[in-house]
Parts: C-alpha cells; sequence; structure tokens
C-alpha cells in the first residue's frame, strides 16, 4: 500500500527556520516524483514544486522559487520542504503528493502538515 | 500561468440526483504526445485532495463509476451520476501539461 506520512504541525515564530517532511512506503521511492502543494486558510491548492529522489532534480513554481527549498533523502525514502525565514503569510497547510505514473497528476497524497507562524 | 476556471462555485445536489461540473483551461491541454492532462480531485472536509479522474476521463483505482469525467482542448467535465452523501467536499479540477501545474479555484458539492 502507497503511504506518504507527513510530520506533525509546527508553530514558528516570523523570521525562524523550518523543516517538514514526508515519508514515502509501498513503493519505489527513488522512482516517482514527490510533490509539494500549499492550501493556505479557506483557500484552493497551490502547486509549489516537485523532486524525482532518485537524483534530486527539483522543479520549482516560479511563485516559490527561492522561497523556499525542496529535498530528498532516498536512504531514508523522506521527502523536505523547509523555509529560511518564516513569514506570517507561510500559514497554510502543505501537502506532500507523489506524482503517478502517467506523469501528470498527483496520484496519493500525504495527511498534510499545518504550518502556523505567529509572533 | 494556464488559468482554470471552474463552474459552478458551489452545488447543492439531492442524493440520487446527478451533478455536473465545468472546467475551462485558457490554453489546449492536449500535449504532442497524444495525451490530454487534465485531472479532478476531491478533498472532503478535513482531509487531503484525493485522485478522482486522470487524463480527462480515466477513473483513478477504487472510484466509484459513478464518477466520469469528459471533454477535450479547454472544456472538460465531471459527472456524478447519482450523488451519495459521502460525495460532499470540494472539487478541483488540474493541469499539468505546462509548467507550474494550476488548479481550478474548486467546487464546493454539498446535499440538500
Amino acid at each position: 500500500e502507497v503511504q506518504l506520512v507527513q510530520s506533525g504541525a509546527e508553530v514558528k515564530k516570523p523570521g525562524e527556520s523550518l523543516k517538514i517532511s514526508c515519508k514515502g512506503s509501498g513503493y519505489s521511492f527513488t522512482s516517482y516524483w514527490i510533490g509539494w502543494v500549499r492550501q493556505m486558510p479557506g483557500k484552493g491548492l497551490e502547486w509549489m514544486g516537485i523532486i524525482y529522489p532518485g537524483d534530486s532534480d527539483t522543479r520549482y513554481s516560479p511563485s516559490f522559487q527561492g522561497q523556499v527549498t525542496i529535498s530528498a533523502d532516498k536512504s531514508i525514502s523522506t521527502a523536505y520542504l523547509q523555509w529560511s525565514s518564516l513569514k506570517a503569510s507561510d500559514t497554510a497547510m502543505y501537502y506532500c503528493a507523489r506524482l503517478g505514473s502517467s506523469g501528470g497528476g498527483f496520484d496519493y497524497w500525504g495527511q498534510g502538515t499545518l504550518v502556523t507562524v505567529s509572533s | 500561468d494556464i488559468v482554470m476556471t471552474q463552474t459552478p462555485l458551489s452545488l447543492s445536489v439531492t442524493p440520487g440526483q446527478p451533478a455536473s461540473i465545468s472546467c475551462k483551461s485558457s490554453q489546449s491541454l492536449l500535449h504532442s504526445d497524444g495525451k490530454t492532462y487534465l485531472y479532478w480531485y476531491l478533498q472532503k472536509p478535513g482531509q487531503p485532495p484525493q485522485l478522482l479522474i486522470y487524463e480527462v476521463s480515466n477513473r483513478f483505482s477504487g472510484v466509484p463509476d459513478r464518477f466520469s469525467g469528459s471533454g477535450s482542448g479547454t472544456d472538460f467535465t465531471l459527472k456524478i451520476s447519482r450523488v451519495e452523501a459521502e460525495d460532499v467536499g470540494v472539487y478541483y479540477c488540474m493541469q499539468s501539461i505546462q509548467l507550474p501545474p494550476t488548479f481550478g479555484g474548486g467546487t464546493k458539492v454539498e446535499i440538500k
């Protein structure tokens, strides 16, 4: 069974750094792209970027390029999303998801990690 | 970026009745490889999105056959033949022919 399990909710202050994780299991982690999707409170879905854990090839949405860093550690089947300096506007639910074998859409999703940034 | 426009914004449906959601893209989603990169997701309350339909009309594993997708080019439709209580939530279309993939604004479906 394919599973993506994300790290728990975080409460941070503006300016702090953060790294959240997404652990894949039940499939060959290095053979599928993993992506991150943001959902701000009460809003829709925004595609942030994807990484191919096999070779760490990474693509970002221009809206998120330079704002976050996506990485992966294939030895432990885990992808990461990190911020060096959080802003209040980063408050959102963040989902990781696996890109399906057809290469276009996300087929399996993590449960989400709620990030709250508040002074 | 490709703009995805969904209508209606919300839908209230009697159980057992059909429902239909439209999604229009600002550019054709037909790729030179012959595939059309249009997907449908359902986000049930308090849950992550789940894939319903991929490449316009293919039901994902485990998706009931009351869900169907159709369309081509820039115009797409998701139909639920007989709405059930478990179908409540927000439905999103998404394109991935061009980076960055973009989602429609969502259609909220509720039960009357």
